[in-house]
């Protein structure tokens, strides 16, 4: 399963975009980019999943570029409420794969 | 539709004790994974389920059991119960199908062992 790298934590503003990097630079041919976001005291929440170009939902967009050895999800115009903990996981889920790993995450918080 | 729903929302345990943490899901998933989470950790999978009567180890194993009698439920077993296991539990469902990281998941059993 390919390691992946986000920053720890990052600040930004009520309005604002915010874009989250994670570093995967040994993804594997099948493998998907999915995040996630977490508030305290509950289970994750899946955001997006992508695997090449750009995913657009109505919560987040995904964007990869054509060597996938990174990926960008960006929140567009941040409220106090986006303030919780984004995963990024890469992998291929099909059959009995048991490494799904987390990490540790972004912590995000959204100042007014 | 309930989604996954886990029992009990807090337990404190003694040292040696044993208990169930159960987990059940209405959405027909086949796929049922039990993740531990601890205080500013990101999740590790414990054991996963890719349907009923099929098992497997995750990351983190060691002092845990499972069992899959039904597509439904997925109950996770603490056998003499350790400080080291006090953490906040996750179960999560997901459908069945290559690629689908998009698991479902309960709002935990936070357990306290003493």
């Amino acid at each position: 399963l390919a390691k992946t790298t986000q920053p720890i934590s990052m600040d930004s503003y009520e309005g604002q975009e915010v874009n989250i990097t994670c570093s995967h630079n040994n993804i594997a041919t099948n493998d998907y980019i999915t995040w996630y976001q977490q508030f305290p005291s509950q289970g994750p929440r899946f955001i997006i999943q992508g695997y090449k170009t750009k995913v657009t939902n109505e919560v987040a967009s995904l964007f990869i570029p054509a060597d996938r050895k990174s990926s960008t999800l960006s929140l567009p115009r941040v409220s106090l409420s986006d303030t919780a903990v984004y995963y990024c996981l890469v992998g291929a889920l099909g059959g009995r794969d048991d490494k799904i790993i987390f990490g540790k995450g972004t912590r995000l918080h959204i100042l007014p | 539709n309930a989604g996954v729903t886990q029992t009990p929302k807090f337990r404190i345990l003694k040292i040696g004790q044993s208990m169930t943490l159960q987990c059940t899901q209405d959405m027909n998933h086949n796929y049922m994974y039990w993740y531990r989470q601890d205080p500013g950790m990101g999740l590790k999978l414990i054991y996963y389920s890719v349907g009923a009567g099929i098992t497997d180890k995750g990351e983190v194993p060691n002092g845990y059991n499972v069992s899959r009698s039904t597509t439904e439920d997925f109950p996770l077993r603490l056998e003499l119960a350790a400080p080291s296991q006090t953490s906040v539990y996750f179960c999560a469902s997901s459908y069945e199908g290559a690629h689908s990281y998009e698991q479902y998941f309960g709002p935990g059993t936070r357990l306290t062992v003493t």
